[in-house]
């Protein structure tokens, strides 16, 4: 199974600004997946990040509240913009497994932001 | 559309029983099914997956899953609680047919006291 970083665990940010957070992966994959996790809820998929192209956001979420960049194939950035207190959640990257794991996602340990 | 139910929020269980975490589940034609734990402050795990074969798959920390295709049920099992199992556990399930989109449960939190 691939190793998954992120940056940072956690943040606590005012109301209007910005965060980006950086997810790292130990080998190469295709497919990259930011998750959201609110608070005492499901996880719900917010885009899939392909390295060279745009990203795919699901319903419920666009880019320029939630711009994504994938500049190569162990690296992706999520970076939520003007949050509010509702933005406060746990946001997670994802990858597909590889060979033998081809079709479980593996997790990073997420980034839990609050704001205030 | 995909979904998936579980339909306990908690479960408790004393340790040393068996416990079992409920899970259905809705997809058009061949689902694959996940389970996965959370651990307080950590990321998911991967605990198993039904992909095709067996109805009946192991996986991790002594865990297995029973998938039931009629009634669409993909329930977690264990034949004897620890209290390190306490946590909280999320069904997943993905299309057969393409997509990589994994849609989860809402998830049940296993509480395994002594």
């Amino acid at each position: 199974s691939a190793v998954i970083s992120q940056k940072p665990s956690r943040d606590i940010c005012q109301r209007g600004t910005s965060l980006t957070i950086q997810c790292q992966v130990d080998s190469q994959v295709t497919m990259m997946f930011w998750y959201r996790q609110q608070p005492g809820q499901s996880l719900t998929l917010i885009a899939t990040a392909n390295q060279g192209s745009e990203a795919t956001y699901e319903s419920g979420f666009v880019i320029d509240k939630f711009p994504i960049s994938r500049p190569n194939l162990t690296f992706s950035t999520l970076t939520v913009s003007n949050m509010s207190p509702e933005d406060s959640s746990i946001y997670l990257c994802s990858v597909d497994g590889t060979s033998g794991s081809r079709y479980e996602q593996y997790f990073g340990p997420g980034t839990r932001l609050t704001v205030t | 559309a995909q979904s998936v139910a579980q339909p306990e929020d908690q479960v408790n269980v004393a340790e040393g029983n068996p416990l079992t975490v409920k899970c259905t589940y809705s997809v058009s034609g061949n689902p694959y099914l996940f389970w996965y734990v959370q651990y307080p402050n950590r990321g998911l795990q991967f605990l198993l997956k039904y992909i095709t074969g067996d109805n009946l798959v192991k996986g991790s920390y002594g865990f297995e899953a029973e998938f039931n295709k009629s009634q669409t049920s993909f329930h977690l099992k264990k034949p004897s609680a620890l209290v390190s199992d306490s946590a909280l556990y999320f069904c997943a399930v993905r299309p057969t047919g393409g997509g990589n989109k994994l849609t989860f449960g809402t998830g049940t939190q296993l509480k395994v006291e002594l």
